[in-house]
């Protein structure tokens, strides 16, 4: 199993709609994590972090399951603009990990 | 306020040339780190610095060199650029929270990116 997982996608989903998507980690020890978003040929943008609890951040909701070892991340009344790739980031011990990302296309 | 910047944006070399990438972040950040990505590969870590002077292996190490001589800047070396070094190169700073146990929640920032292409 990998260490992070990632569907690529990509997911096209009608502008407006709600759109889920998860992200599964192997290592039960994982201590922090966090949802980036990275637009064609740009660099990556921290999105949210992502909280035991988990967070809100308007129309983004980041939680985190621990017992099954993923987290998700929900977009509300998706736009437009929030066609792009999402990169989950895992912290464990001494290793950063990134996911491959999960393309996302918002169609008109 | 700058963030993080690299510098060149493009560079094109021919094989067996050398060539050095500068990172410079302004947020006094402990941490540097430089990346690579590739299709269908995601980022993967080449090497990283917790510190002025001191450097440290990442995933993909091999055929790169770094130094942090300064706090703020971090430089990525290839010595002689071979074509699978053909790659979009991030780096990224964040500070200080690695703390007995492990990394703690403190998120990284990236430069927009240096795209090499390698002949």
């Amino acid at each position: 199993r990998k260490e992070v997982e990632q569907d690529p996608g990509p997911f096209n989903v009608p502008e407006g709609a709600t759109v889920a998507f998860n992200c599964t980690y192997s290592n039960s020890a994982s201590q922090s994590f966090f949802w980036y978003r990275q637009d064609c040929r740009k660099e990556p943008k921290l999105l949210m972090s992502v909280y035991s609890s988990g967070n809100e951040d308007g129309r983004f909701t980041a939680q985190l399951n621990r017992a099954s070892q993923y987290i998700s991340l929900l977009i509300r009344d998706s736009k437009l603009s929030d066609s792009a790739t999402y990169l989950c980031v895992v912290y464990q011990d001494d290793k950063i990990i990134f996911g491959k990302g999960t393309r996302l296309h918002i169609l008109p | 306020n700058a963030g993080v910047t690299q510098t060149p944006k493009f560079r094109v070399l021919k094989t067996g040339q050398s060539m050095t990438l500068l990172c410079a972040q302004d947020m006094n950040h402990e941490y540097m780190y430089w990346y690579r990505q590739d299709p269908g590969m995601g980022l993967r870590l080449i090497h990283y610095s917790v510190g002025e002077g001191t450097t440290a292996k990442g995933e993909v190490p091999d055929g790169y060199n770094v130094s942090r001589l300064k706090k703020q800047n971090f430089l990525l070396g290839l010595e002689s650029a071979a074509p699978s070094q053909t790659s979009v190169y991030f780096c990224a700073s964040s500070p200080n929270f690695l703390r007995q146990g492990g990394w703690g929640n403190q998120p990284q920032h990236f430069g927009d990116g240096t795209r090499l292409s390698i002949l």
